[in-house]
């Protein structure tokens, strides 16, 4: 069964728009939750995590993240997309009812047209 | 620190070679990854490690073999290199535990292509 799910394999939006990544994961426990991006042929960043603290999660570059228990998500979202967001976006878990491993979803491409 | 050091970062390897792909971290961490990333793909997990002398099949591990004689490093082997096996190679440690100093840390990647 799939533990982490990226909703969406692909988005695209206008430089300036709001950015919507969405990740749902299934866990009885509380995990812990971040977001990584990869650019093309380049390693993964992280973006932001959630441990356990404040629900809602700031990272770098103006992303913002919000851990909602009830609704199993763990949502990206930016204000204003710029070109230089385009790139490979990953929602990984650490699930700690399966054995505490790290669990990557599918990836979701953003694109950004000017 | 310096985190998880992979080498090399880019080989070719001619069909029937081997080759070790080495992974390193320094923060002690007790569970340790390798992941296979194809063009356009996500990660799938190769094998991975919950401490020193434990490893386990991850979702794509035929064809490779590794090792965890210490905390520290987890090599990646590849026995008789085929050309479904280019592809980027990343290696991952992670504490077992939640906490505010959780995290996932990657290795910069080994690019790998067979010929």
């Amino acid at each position: 069964a799939q533990s982490v799910t990226q909703l969406d394999s692909h988005v695209s939006v206008s430089e300036g728009t709001p950015v919507l990544l969405r990740c749902n994961y299934s866990s009885s426990y509380s995990p812990s939750l971040f977001w990584y991006v990869q650019h093309p042929n380049k390693g993964l960043q992280l973006l932001l995590k959630y441990t356990s603290a404040a629900t809602l999660v700031k990272g770098i570059n103006g992303f913002e993240a919000e851990f909602k228990k009830s609704e199993t998500s763990f949502h990206l979202t930016k204000p204003s997309a710029h070109m230089s967001d385009a790139a490979e976006y990953f929602c990984v878990v650490i699930l700690y009812n399966a054995g505490n491993m790290l669990t990557f979803g599918g990836g979701t491409r953003l694109m950004v047209k000017p | 620190n310096a985190g998880v050091t992979q080498t090399p970062k880019f080989r070719i390897l001619k069909i029937g070679q081997s080759m070790t792909l080495q992974c390193t971290q320094d923060m002690n961490h007790n569970y340790m990854y390798w992941y296979r990333q194809d063009p356009g793909m996500g990660l799938k997990l190769i094998y991975y490690s919950v401490g020193a002398g434990i490893t386990d099949k991850g979702e794509v591990p035929n064809g490779y073999n590794v090792s965890r004689s210490t905390t520290e490093d987890f090599p990646l082997r590849l026995e008789l290199a085929a050309p479904s096996q280019t592809s980027v190679y990343f290696c991952a440690s992670t504490l077992p535990f939640a906490g505010e100093n959780t995290e996932a840390f990657f290795g910069q990647g080994t690019r790998l292509t067979v010929v």
